[in-house]
């Protein structure tokens, strides 16, 4: 069974610039969040899909966006990045809302 | 606005020794979870706690949930230093069809030898 995973690993953007991060979900799993965690603090929810649709979303401005594809894989995009984006983004997959879930290695993004 | 709180939230202790970690939370859930974090890491699973009186227990952590008194615990026995990490609570609500995922804001847990 193959875990969750994310792509890239580490990314440094400059400020004003488009962000797109990947996440591929773990095998039998609809369910996708993503989390943005500054160092030192708690991760801060972002949003999650479920089938290809949004099913909540965190404090977070319209410039964080998403998809989920019909694979149940995940896209987190960010627009107009600012200093404060710099953050580790972690994604975590479950096999449907409100079940266990399973975090990805996350992609550790530095907007200078 | 549902808020997530732990403490302590910075915890050095000596092996050996037990101790509790508290989560409180603000608005109804009755699914709680606990994760462990290492260093430069991502979040691993612990815990799910999914009703009221739930009590779970694996190796040396045990964790409960209370959710009239809206609670949770998490409780080290014979503290080791392999157990040093930060731990985070989650609590999940659901409003309006929608879910939120609200964690803490963690528990750095130092372990002395």
């Amino acid at each position: 069974e193959t875990g969750v995973t994310q792509s890239p690993t580490h990314l440094i953007k400059t400020r004003g610039q488009q962000v797109t991060l990947r996440c591929s979900s773990q095998s039998g799993h609809n369910t996708v969040s993503w989390y943005q965690q500054a160092l030192g603090q708690g991760p801060q929810f972002i949003f999650q899909y479920y089938r290809e649709e949004e099913n909540g979303r965190g404090n977070f401005p319209p410039r964080f966006s998403g998809l989920q594809f019909p694979n149940y894989s995940s896209e987190l995009n960010v627009n107009a990045l600012e200093l404060d984006d710099s953050a580790l983004y972690l994604c975590a997959s479950s096999k449907d809302r409100a079940h266990e879930q399973y975090f990805g290695p996350g992609t550790r993004l530095t907007v200078t | 606005e549902l808020k997530v709180e732990q403490n302590p939230l910075f915890l050095s202790m000596q092996e050996g020794k037990n101790y509790t970690i508290y989560c409180n939370y603000s608005t109804t859930s009755d699914r709680l979870y606990w994760y462990r974090q290492d260093p430069g890491k991502s979040l691993e699973s612990l815990f799910v706690l999914l009703s009221n009186g739930a009590v779970k227990q694996e190796g040396r952590l045990m964790a409960s949930l209370d959710t009239k008194a809206r609670l949770s615990t998490l409780h080290i026995t014979a503290a080791v230093h392999d157990l040093s990490a930060t731990y985070f609570c989650a609590v999940d609500t659901r409003m309006n069809r929608d879910d939120k995922i609200i964690f803490g804001k963690g528990t750095r847990l130092h372990i002395l030898p």
